[in-house]
């Protein structure tokens, strides 16, 4: 069974840093895209950031350009996200998300999300 | 960056049809094959329905149709049921080589 457990969420203050990780399993990790898409509090869904199978590539959504880095280690089936000078807009469930293809197109897999939530 | 034009909401009664639609630019939905749409019921994650503008994954049912004109991408789900009622979000690749969702619509099944 294809799994993706993320964790690391929690409450940060503005200005703030945390790291998302995301375990997988049940699946070859190496041959695809990942993502992060998250949904603020009764908001939909923004796509954040994605990284190709290799992790050479990685691309990242204007809103959090500069301030969070994604990564990945496929020796480890993990993807990650490090989240600096965070925001109160940055308050939501972040999802880990698995691509149907080696780059980011289509995401056919989702975890069940980590809450971060930015507040002082 | 734009996010991706979709009606707040649609509704239809069990065993209709309906259409939602999905607006971009020859920036994405009308420059790229890669259009896709998501189910997502409350509390729960989003499920991927539709992927290259109309294909369907395996583990989705056969009432959702996907297809695209210009810039705008529709979905299409008949013989509505009540399971249905959910929220739906179009995503596009676009020539920033990133990913922009549309901002959702829900689904009434009255």
């Amino acid at each position: 069974e294809v799994q993706l457990v993320e964790s690391g969420g929690g409450l940060a203050q503005p200005g703030g840093s945390l790291r998302l990780s995301c375990e997988t399993s049940g699946f070859s990790f190496s041959i695809f895209g990942m993502s992060w898409v998250r949904q603020a509090p009764g908001k939909g869904l923004e796509w954040v950031s994605g990284i190709s199978d290799s992790g050479g590539s990685t691309y990242d959504a204007d809103s959090v350009r500069g301030r969070f880095t994604i990564s990945r280690d496929n020796s480890k089936n993990t993807l990650y996200l490090q989240m600096n000078s965070l925001r109160a807009e940055d308050t939501a469930v972040y999802y880990c998300t698995k691509d149907v293809s080696r780059a980011i197109t289509h995401m056919d897999v989702w975890g069940k999300g980590t809450t971060v939530t930015v507040s002082s | 960056q734009s996010a991706l034009t979709q009606p707040a909401s649609v509704s239809g009664s069990p065993g209709q049809s309906i259409t939602i639609s999905c607006t971009g630019t020859s920036s994405d939905v009308g420059r790229y094959p890669d259009v896709s749409w998501y189910q997502q019921h409350p509390g729960k994650a989003p499920k991927l329905i539709i992927f290259d503008v109309s294909d369907r994954p395996s583990a989705a049912s056969n009432r959702f149709f996907g297809s695209t004109s210009g810039n705008t991408a529709s979905l299409t789900i008949s013989g509505l049921q009540t399971e249905d009622e959910a929220h739906y979000y179009c995503s596009s690749y676009t020539r920033s080589r990133t990913l922009v969702f549309g901002g959702g619509t829900k689904l009434i099944v009255l």
